[in-house]
């Protein structure tokens, strides 16, 4: 397996703008998970999906942030209208019912928003 | 608040040496984590310790849990410049068995820099 698979790398918007990152999790895997890593604050869960339905997202920092699984292998975080206080490092993490807590994380999406 | 702290934030020394990361918390978990983050890359999960008191064995990392699950700490062996990179700690509260989602807590992370 390719493992958790990010897209953009990295994203350089104008404040405003709308930002979609993309996450391709691991086959088969039940849950979906995505984070915001900042040097501030560390590793913060913004919300998490179990088999495509969204269980937690009270780490969402306010209602510019949504994201989305439409199927169990495609998800999106969106950010609209983004703030320089949203350049951060996206992570996305999945794992298995069987082990809910072993996360596999993706490479990260780096955004700055100036 | 942050529920997990992580001491020291930065270390840097020479290859051979040895050093412990601690990570504490005032909270329970049932479980802890430890994971290493390189550069550019997301955290990779090294172990999962589940008893108090459990020590678990990576090649030359050694992790403990504490006693009371509050605490837990990451001895290094012999550092090595492949041992570089941060080093997180992640308290699971709520899961038991495994099967369901326990919360996580992140630590803020140690910067560990082992020089040739």
């Amino acid at each position: 397996d390719a493992g958790v698979i990010q897209s953009p790398r990295h994203e350089v918007t104008e404040m405003g703008q709308e930002v979609t990152l993309r996450c391709k999790p691991i086959s088969g895997h039940d849950y979906l998970f995505w984070y915001r890593q900042t040097m501030m604050r560390g590793l913060e869960l913004l919300i998490y999906f179990n088999n495509n339905v969204p269980i937690d997202d009270s780490g969402m920092p306010e209602d510019r942030f949504s994201a989305k699984m439409p199927n169990a292998s495609f998800s999106t975080l969106k950010i609209q209208p983004s703030e320089p206080r949203d350049s951060a490092v996206y992570f996305c993490a999945s794992s298995h019912n069987s082990g809910a807590n072993v996360l596999t994380f993706g490479a990260g999406s780096r955004l700055t928003v100036l | 608040t942050q529920l997990l702290e992580q001491s020291p934030q930065f270390l840097s020394i020479q290859e051979g040496e040895n050093l412990t990361v601690y990570c504490n918390s005032s909270s329970v978990f049932s479980s802890l984590q430890w994971y290493r983050q390189e550069p550019g890359e997301g955290p990779v999960l090294l172990v999962t310790v589940v008893t108090g008191g459990e020590v678990k064995k990576l090649k030359r990392l050694t992790f403990q849990f504490g006693d009371a699950r509050k605490d837990s700490s990451l001895h290094i062996t012999a550092a090595q410049p492949g041992d570089t990179g941060l080093y997180l700690c992640a308290g699971v509260k709520g899961n038991a068995g495994g099967t369901s989602y326990g919360k996580l807590t992140f630590g803020q992370g140690t910067i560990l820099t082992v020089h040739p």
